[in-house]
């Protein structure tokens, strides 16, 4: 389940089960969201994007999922595997303007 | 190839020093960023640049100066490091233009500064 840790709010699964990462963005003007996965010690690595014409969106293993009316995202990870473990980000953009990244979720997958 | 790398990677030094990060991309893209990281994994935008001309520049002190000598770089400069400048500092290319498939944010690997 969900739990607030020292830093980032944590969401500890087993491996096989299915992921669900949710995010709330700050602002409905936004066009443009991405999801990025950081691994220790490396930098934000794309994952998936969606715009906002779109309410679904699906990739390997990931499917990401946008409500515009309460202004939530979410990355859905099947078969959730040990190299899934990360810290996931949730970035919002609107027209030009640069991406807003959210706080940041850790997912920590046992085997 | 990396498509976005910074060097260096680990930096310790005392306060009061002045340091560089370098950081070059080899996708052609005409903006490039920088972005902070603090200890609770928060980014956030400090500078961009959009062939060579700077475009955004957050509430950053201006003991940060970015330079960008030709679009496929843009190097930061750090004057007078004081304890708070200890993070993660990162680099990322893009298109330029509105949002969209495509004109995602590509980062690279990070230059952890440590500031003693």
């Amino acid at each position: 389940g969900e739990s607030v840790g020292l830093h980032l709010p944590t969401l500890s699964v087993q491996e096989g089960d299915n992921s669900i990462i949710n995010c709330a963005y700050s602002n409905s003007a936004s066009d443009y969201f991405i999801w990025y996965k950081q691994e220790s010690g490396k930098g934000p690595q794309f994952i998936i994007d969606i715009r906002s014409n779109m309410d679904k969106r699906q990739g390997q293993r990931v499917t990401v999922l946008l409500n515009k009316t309460v202004k939530h995202l979410s990355l859905q990870i099947a078969a959730t595997q040990p190299g899934d473990s990360a810290v996931y980000f949730c970035a919002e953009k609107m027209g030009y303007s640069t991406l807003t990244f959210g706080k940041g979720t850790m997912l920590l997958v046992s085997p | 190839d990396t498509a976005v790398s910074q060097t260096p990677k680990y930096l310790v030094t005392q306060m009061g020093n002045d340091k560089s990060i370098k950081c070059e991309q080899n996708l052609g893209h005409d903006t490039m960023y920088w972005y902070k990281q603090d200890s609770k994994k928060f980014l956030k935008i400090m500078f961009s640049y959009n062939n060579k001309e700077l475009i955004i520049n957050e509430t950053v002190p201006n003991r940060f100066s970015p330079k960008s000598p030709d679009k496929a770089h843009l190097n930061l400069h750090i004057n007078s490091l004081e304890l708070g400048d200890s993070a993660v500092y990162f680099c990322a290319a893009s298109p330029s233009g509105a949002g969209g498939v495509g004109n995602t944010i590509y980062f690279g690997e990070g230059s952890w500064l440590t500031v003693v």
